[in-house]
């Protein structure tokens, strides 16, 4: 079945540093990739997407590449801030599925000053 | 735009009680999907309702219920509590059936079980 495998955390960063966060994924058919956000007491919030191959998804500095042949959408971010500190979810949804997303576990970050 | 309202925030129940856990999406969202979420198992999909119907359900025992109201508000009941149940509950929406639109979520309904 469709299952999506994100890299472990927790991950700890010092401000201005760079960051990847690792997604692989496993479908059956041709899914929307979604990386999502959550901040602590909150739901999660959409950071981007991208829904077929080669598709570039971007917003706040995140960038996130669609890779068919990889099957990955690792998450990167050139120059982290505090207030990026939160924790990560990577997710696919696979139309056929009837808008079923399957979610990674999470990534914890934590930049520090 | 509002956007998806879930009430209430934090519940406490013992076991064996039920619970019903309100969800309102965004305006014109016409898919309303839950989701628990608990450190162990992340989160795990609970069911779908598009247009009043279920249209998919995840792999929870029949404890779990929902229901979509034609104004696409959303309740979800879970009845004889049990410890495992202790979770976050989250409810989401988007604008139509389909895997490419987002789903946008509620802040949750803390639900813990004593």
């Amino acid at each position: 079945g469709d299952s999506v495998t994100q890299m472990e955390g927790p991950v700890t960063l010092s401000e201005e540093a760079f960051l990847t966060i690792n997604c692989t994924y496993t479908a059956t058919g041709y899914p929307s990739l979604f990386w999502y956000v959550q901040y602590p007491g909150e739901g999660l919030q959409l950071l981007l997407k991208a829904t077929k191959a080669d598709d570039k998804g971007s917003n706040k500095g995140f960038e996130a590449t669609y890779r068919k042949e990889t099957t990955s959408f690792h998450l990167e971010k050139g120059s982290v801030q505090v207030s990026d500190s939160a924790v990560y979810f990577c997710a696919l949804s696979d139309p056929g599925l009837r808008n079923q997303f399957y979610f990674g576990t999470g990534t914890s970050l934590t930049v520090i000053p | 735009k509002a956007g998806v309202t879930q009430t209430p925030r934090y519940l406490i129940k013992t076991r064996g009680q039920q619970v019903t856990l309100s969800c309102s999406p965004i305006s014109g969202h016409r898919s309303v999907s839950w989701y628990q979420q608990t450190p162990g198992q992340g989160l795990q999909f609970l069911f779908e309702y598009f247009s009043e119907t279920q249209r998919n359900k995840g792999n929870f025992p029949g404890r779990f219920s929902g229901r979509q109201f034609s104004n696409s508000r959303s309740e979800m009941n879970v009845s004889t509590l049990e410890l495992g149940d202790s979770a976050l509950y989250l409810c989401a929406s988007s604008p139509m059936a389909g895997g490419n639109s987002p789903l946008h979520f509620g802040n949750g309904t803390r639900l813990t079980v004593t």
